[in-house]
């Protein structure tokens, strides 16, 4: 497809369940992010790629957050043992190059609801 | 400490006239300022992107200003109509500073435009 692609749109986990979250990102941009909105707040950043390289993951929450892009193109998001603050909406991002000041484009989300 | 505001409270204005959001931040010194527009249940939208260099940046009907010295910027859209209804994400560019590609947000302003 011509944009960004998340996968599952919606997801409902029971408490303590792992989850992993897809990323399908515009063919051939360089860079990917991975942002978590929680509702009526702005994107906080959670990580970024350089290609296949995860260059910034200062912003995963824990060490229960796991994220890789392993041949530079998809990405996954992986939360073990999610818990209720989990619960958001994870924006995947993806711009073409590597330089700064790019246009990003972010994907409609996944929406994770834990219970 | 570090911080980006918009205008908490929803922004309500008649069809035709201007709406001006505004973003203020401390502590940050960007490169470049982002403002995206988001719809419920969709991902955040790329609109503009302003230099540190630049005072003033247009684009059809809307309109972004940049004033490091205040740490602030102002978006503007002219003739407002009922579609331009939706939250307005401000976005500061910290890469050089970062050396990643990563956007720090403000919360987004919610602009209601009546017919």
């Amino acid at each position: 497809g011509a944009g960004v692609s998340q996968s599952p749109r919606y997801k409902v986990a029971k408490r303590g369940q792992d989850v992993a979250l897809r990323c399908d990102p515009i063919s051939g941009h360089v860079s990917l992010f991975w942002y978590q909105q929680a509702l009526g707040q702005g994107p906080e950043f959670l990580t970024y790629f350089q290609n296949e390289a995860q260059l910034d993951k200062s912003g995963l929450p824990s060490d229960r957050f796991f994220a890789e892009r392993p041949e530079g193109s998809v990405s996954t998001l992986k939360i073990q043992r999610t818990q209720q603050e989990d619960s958001a909406v994870y924006l995947c991002a993806s711009s073409p190059t590597n330089l700064f000041g790019n246009t990003i484009y972010f994907g409609e989300g996944s929406w994770l609801t834990v219970v | 400490s570090q911080k980006i505001e918009q205008n908490s409270e929803a922004l309500n204005i008649q069809e035709g006239k201007t709406a001006t959001l505004t973003c203020n931040y401390t502590n940050y010194s960007p490169a470049y300022l982002q403002w995206y527009r988001q719809d419920p249940g969709r991902g955040p939208v790329f609109l503009l992107l302003i230099r540190e260099n630049e005072k003033e940046k247009r684009k059809e009907r809307l309109k972004v200003t940049f004033d490091t010295t205040l740490k602030q910027s102002l978006f503007h859209i002219t003739a407002s109509q009922p579609a331009d209804s939706a939250t307005y994400l401000c976005a500061l560019d910290i890469s050089f500073s970062s050396n990643t590609g990563k956007l720090i947000f403000g919360q987004g302003t919610t602009l209601q435009v009546k017919p």
